[in-house]
């Protein structure tokens, strides 16, 4: 069974400044993906950004970028120039991508991001 | 790109009652449907997920059930309501597609049984 943990219940940041939240995954399967949503007030999931898990290069989507340390189990989302609407709750979740697991995603507990101005 | 809607955005019902969710997805045909449930804002549980027509698959036994009656349309439905079904249903939406698979998401149900 997967499991992904993140470990930073909540997280604060100045306007403008970076700030990384972290996650770890378990998994047994060698073809995987990872994901990061964003859950604003609204509530709905936005997807953030997405890795495959067979390629080394770390993904980014403009100020997000992922640091995959695929040995470590690792998968931690580097917000650089933090803005007021990137306050939102950050889940990562894990999906593997073999024929029976039906896309079913693993998502971890959740990281509040509050950003100061 | 997909587009899933989802109704109502909120409901208040009384234990006991009946449910009916829906979730309907357009710009794409056959995909993987799933309905998610979120309590007290925190981590998403899976509740069905649906590869196809008629094609249902329960990841924990409860209170509720689920249906696709058409290929872009995925129902979450009780009988009879609990307290502990309070809570936001989220329905999403992956196709299959090369060497990937993505969720996207609808806005979400908000239901408050009381």
């Amino acid at each position: 069974a997967q499991t992904v943990t993140q470990s930073q219940p909540e997280m604060s940041v100045q306007e403008a400044e970076t700030v990384t939240l972290s996650c770890t995954y378990d998994t047994s399967e060698s073809d995987y993906y990872l994901f990061w949503y964003k859950q604003p007030p609204s509530r709905q999931m936005i997807l953030v950004i997405r890795q495959e898990a067979y390629k080394q290069q770390n993904a980014t989507e403009n100020r997000f970028s992922v640091n995959f340390q695929k040995a470590a189990k690792s998968f931690s989302l580097k917000i650089s120039d933090s803005q007021l609407g990137d306050a939102a709750m950050y889940f990562c979740a894990s999906l593997n991508a073999g024929g029976t697991s039906y896309g079913k995603l693993t998502f971890g507990q959740g990281t509040i991001l509050t950003v100061h101005p | 790109s997909q587009t899933i809607h989802q109704w109502p955005a909120t409901l208040v019902q009384p234990v006991g009652s009946p449910l009916s969710l829906e979730c309907t997805v357009e710009g794409t045909s056959n995909p993987n449907l799933y309905w998610y449930r979120q309590a007290a804002g925190r981590g998403l549980q899976l509740l069905f997920y649906s590869i196809g027509i008629g094609q249902i698959s329960s990841e924990v036994p409860q209170n509720l059930s689920a249906s696709r009656p058409q290929d872009r349309q995925f129902i979450l439905s009780s009988k009879k309501l609990l307290l502990s079904d309070s809570g936001f249903y989220l329905c999403a939406c992956a196709t299959w597609g090369g060497r990937t698979d993505t969720q996207y998401f609808g806005p979400g149900t908000r239901l408050t049984v009381l």
